[in-house]
């Protein structure tokens, strides 16, 4: 069975700090997506990554790919209040038939 | 999120009834996801469909439900005979194309509450 872990599971920081959420696993998945989730809606997709090692950049979140595309993370520069949320990582499996496998999930506090 | 919609927004059941959730993908998706999430948990998959067709139901509790996406209108899931289990919130994602890598739209849920 796939699992992902995301710590960790809570965060409260101040306004300007930088923090860093991690997504790990003992599997291989084919895909790693992030997405951002606020209080009584679905998730938001933040972004896809497929190629390990590979990094993208959303203006302040930096995402990465483990080369070995087991794990993930991602890092948030100078956080601000309306980064506050729940942040889950999802896995795509190598079958291809559109499940995801998600992590708990990091819940972000972000004090003004 | 606005597109991928579902309705209704919160569903209240006794014990007993049945319960129908009903979800419209974004325009131009034909691949249909349903997922659960219970309090505490995190997202779980239920069901993968296309149009008329179910792909994948590995994550369906083999007892009480279904899911459908038929050529016209929206795609149900359908709980029968609900339990106070039942209660979670139940999210509906669409894509344009099959496969994980291209991420997914979700819409905001139903919270149905088994009383």
């Amino acid at each position: 069975t796939q699992l992902l872990e995301q710590s960790p599971q809570f965060l409260s920081i101040q306004e300007g700090e930088n923090l860093t959420v991690y997504c790990n696993s003992s599997s291989v998945f084919s895909s790693l997506q992030w997405y951002r989730q606020e209080p009584g809606e679905g998730p938001v997709l933040l972004v896809t990554v497929v190629t390990g090692g590979e990094v993208k950049k959303l203006k302040r979140l930096t995402f990465q790919f483990g080369d070995a595309r087991k794990d993930s993370s991602l890092h948030i520069t100078a956080a601000q209040p309306g980064d506050t949320g729940l942040y889950l990582c999802a896995g795509g499996g190598s079958s291809n038939t559109g499940k995801l496998i998600f992590g708990q999930g990091t819940t972000l506090q972000v004090k003004p | 999120n606005a597109g991928v919609m579902q309705n209704p927004r919160h569903l209240v059941r006794r014990r007993g009834q049945e319960a129908r959730l009903r979800c419209s993908p974004m325009k131009g998706h034909s691949h249909v996801y349903w997922y659960r999430q219970l309090p505490e948990e995190g997202l779980k998959f239920m069901v993968y469909l296309q149009k008329e067709n179910i792909i994948d139901e590995s994550g369906m509790p083999k007892e009480r439900f279904s899911a459908e996406f038929p050529k016209e209108g929206p795609s149900i899931l359908r709980i029968q005979q609900v339990v106070r289990g039942d209660s979670a919130a139940y999210f509906c994602a669409s894509s344009p194309q099959r496969g994980e890598g291209y991420g997914y739209t979700f819409g905001s849920g139903t919270r149905l509450t088994v009383v």
